[in-house]
């Protein structure tokens, strides 16, 4: 059993819905990590969080830590939102920032 | 804007070969990190290091071994190449407390 659960795997989505990406794990972290993969592109770090909430333009990440669960929402989705995003938590101490990854959600926004 | 380069964005090998994957940060961070990238699999962590000439090995090394002689430039090395490892490879680098910044990846295909 993956430590990172993402949810869902596949989404679809029109234009201008709002959009949630749900990530949940199973032991204690220091940060939660969102992730931004586009087709034969390189990975982007949209979020690092370890509490609270966090809004970047259209992006919004939450954290409940004693749940240890994460949200991704996406408010008015566009169609160059589509990508994979990817969960990852980092368990701090000696890990040296060592990352375990979510499977990714597949996003997929029609015009 | 800071920058994590991979070398080749296409490689191909073939097996036996000596293959080096070469990194370059320039951001002085301390921790860098090889990644490889398979469907279904996710991504995996291979070596990091946490400093120059400081390497620890990830869920996956077989196959593998890492060189920073200088805090900028982490190598991959894949010592004899075999077919099984043909993936996408991906390096990230971090300063502590702070995101990751990933390069654009190296697929390889190893024939």
């Amino acid at each position: 059993k993956n430590e990172v659960e993402q949810s869902p795997q596949n989404l679809t989505a029109q234009e201008g819905e709002f959009i949630t990406i749900n990530c949940s794990y199973s032991v204690g972290i220091s940060a939660l990590h969102w992730l931004q993969q586009h087709p034969g592109g390189g990975i982007v770090s949209l979020f690092m969080l370890s509490s609270g909430k966090k809004k970047h333009g259209r992006l919004i990440a939450t954290i409940n830590i004693q749940e240890k669960h994460s949200s991704l929402h996406i408010t008015a989705s566009h169609p160059r939102d589509s990508a994979v995003y990817i969960c990852a938590y980092g368990a701090g101490g000696t890990s040296y920032g060592k990352l375990t990854f979510g499977q990714g959600t597949i996003l997929t926004v029609h015009p | 804007d800071v920058k994590v380069t991979q070398s080749s964005r296409y490689l191909v090998k073939r097996t036996g070969e000596k293959v080096f994957l070469e990194c370059v940060q320039d951001m002085d961070h301390e921790n860098m990190f090889w990644y490889r990238q398979d469907p279904g699999l996710g991504l995996r962590l291979i070596y990091f290091s946490y400093d120059v000439k400081m390497k620890e090995k990830g869920d996956i090394p077989e196959g593998y071994s890492v060189s920073r002689e200088k805090k900028e430039r982490f190598s991959l090395i894949l010592e004899s190449a075999s077919t099984n490892q043909t993936s996408m490879y991906l390096c990230a680098s971090r300063a502590p407390n702070y995101g990751y910044t990933f390069g654009s990846g190296t697929r390889l295909t190893v024939v």
